[in-house]
């Protein structure tokens, strides 16, 4: 079964870290591109940040440039993002999702279930 | 970034009745348009791609057409598990961006 599974959320209080991970299964994860969309409770969804299969090109939000630090370890099946100076309007459920774009750009067929991350002092 | 402008924000509908929601981007972005669903407390899921393209697994009451700036998503006979909150979203350029969602309600 292709899946995709979230980790790491938590409370934490504003201007610390925390590191989310995305673990894949079913399908061979180092082929495919991969991304973080978030969702503040009640809100809308907001794509996050976005990594290349071999890493070598990566986009962020404006919203997070600078604090955020998405990477992935194509051994190990995993996603990550690492998340500095976190801020109130930071909370969000956090999904990881797959873009399956090889050659012209792709929606985002494959998500996570969610990690949620409260930050609050 | 494009903003993508979704209508209505919600609407109430009956189980039978056909259902059909807007997706406007703020600049023309070829057929590179999703169509998500998501219920409470889910992930969204892939409904349309390429504007018209149904993911595999989708049921064929789902449709969707348009390109360039102006797209729908269209249910043609809505049953009781389609009662969720729909996006949109483009993917011709970074950042990607989202409608704000429609809710579908139960009338």
């Amino acid at each position: 079964e292709v899946q995709l599974v979230e980790s790491g959320g938590g409370l934490v209080q504003p201007g610390g870290s925390l590191r989310l991970s995305c673990t894949a299964s079913g399908f061979t994860f180092s082929s495919y591109s991969m991304n973080w969309v978030r969702q503040a409770p009640g809100k809308g969804l907001e794509w996050v940040s976005y990594i290349s299969s071999t890493s070598n090109n990566i986009k962020d939000a404006d919203s997070v440039t600078g604090r955020f630090t998405i990477s992935r370890d194509n051994a190990k099946n995993s996603l990550y993002l690492q998340m500095n100076s976190l801020r109130v309007e930071d909370t969000a459920v956090y999904y990881c999702a797959r873009d399956p774009a090889a050659f012209n750009p792709a929606a985002f067929d494959i998500w996570g279930q969610g990690t949620m991350v409260t930050v609050s002092s | 970034a494009i903003r993508m402008t979704q209508s209505p924000s919600s609407l109430s509908a009956s189980t039978g009745d056909r259902v059909t929601i807007t997706c406007r981007a703020s600049q023309a972005i070829s057929s590179y348009l999703a169509w998500y669903q998501q219920k409470p407390g889910k992930a969204p899921k892939l409904l349309i791609y390429a504007a018209s393209t149904l993911q595999s697994g989708v049921p064929s009451r789902f449709s969707g057409s348009g390109s360039g700036t102006d797209f729908t998503l269209t249910i043609s006979c809505l049953q009781s598990e389609d009662f969720a909150t729909y996006y949109c979203q483009q993917y011709y350029t970074y950042p990607r961006t989202f409608g704000q969602g429609t809710e579908v309600e139960i009338k």
